[in-house]
């Protein structure tokens, strides 16, 4: 089983910072990693596939890179809609596998 | 729009069983694969189960292998998870998902509101 770890745990910001976020495989899964976005009381939201593919309807301030064991999660200015957890989940592998989450907060 | 809602969850006793349901709608049902994901209370998520366009080809977690059955009538747009032996640590809500592709794997690109499922005596 391919174990993700996201980090940190935790981000404290304030609208219009940056945010960066973490998630490490613990062996590669190439590209096949996606991003998604989760309010209090909501269902998920795929926000980036493949690494770095938007998904429909998702602002340009998102953006994903990364491959094979290391990739980063950026929201390059804070709205306060992004405070949420965010999971990344990979794909390459059976069974598929999401990591623990960031939870970016106000600060 | 493409829109998958989930019904059948409930109050259990552990070993019990449950039939959830997803009925999609706004897309063409065969043609993608479909999974449940769940959620415990306060904790992260956790993919259970998926199963192909066609419905030839299914996958579970080992945490529900032999005791879930993930199953789906494409000519009712409707997906189903028959949960046996349930267990506490089977509480969670559960979320219907839709993929990609017609293969399973991949992403959820399409996440219903989920469905809580409680286990207890």
């Amino acid at each position: 089983e391919i174990v993700l770890t996201q980090s940190p745990a935790t981000l404290s910001l304030s609208p219009g910072e940056r945010a960066t976020l973490s998630c490490r495989a613990s062996q590669s899964v190439s590209n096949f990693l996606a991003w998604y976005q989760q309010k209090p009381g909501q269902a998920p939201r795929l926000l980036i596939y493949d690494a770095s593919n938007r998904a429909t309807g998702i602002p340009a301030r998102f953006s994903g890179s990364g491959s094979g064991t290391d990739f980063t999660l950026t929201i390059s200015s804070l709205e306060p809609e992004d405070f949420a957890v965010y999971y990344c989940q990979q794909y390459v592998n059976w069974p598929l596998t999401f990591g623990g989450g960031t939870k970016v907060e106000i600060k | 729009e493409m829109q998958v809602l989930e019904s059948g969850g409930g109050l259990v006793q552990p070993g019990g069983s449950l039939r959830l349901s997803c009925a999609a709608s706004g897309f063409t049902f065969s043609t993608f694969d479909m999974k449940w994901v769940r959620q415990a209370p306060g904790k992260g998520l956790e993919w259970v189960s998926s199963i192909s366009g066609s419905g030839d080809r299914t996958y579970n977690a080992d945490s529900v292998r032999g005791r879930f059955t993930i199953t789906r009538d494409n000519s009712k747009n409707t997906l189903y998870l028959q949960v046996n032996s349930l267990r506490a640590e089977d509480t969670a809500v559960y979320y219907c998902a839709k993929g990609p592709y017609g293969d399973p794997g991949y992403y959820m690109d399409v996440w219903g509101k989920g469905i809580t499922v409680t286990v207890s005596s």
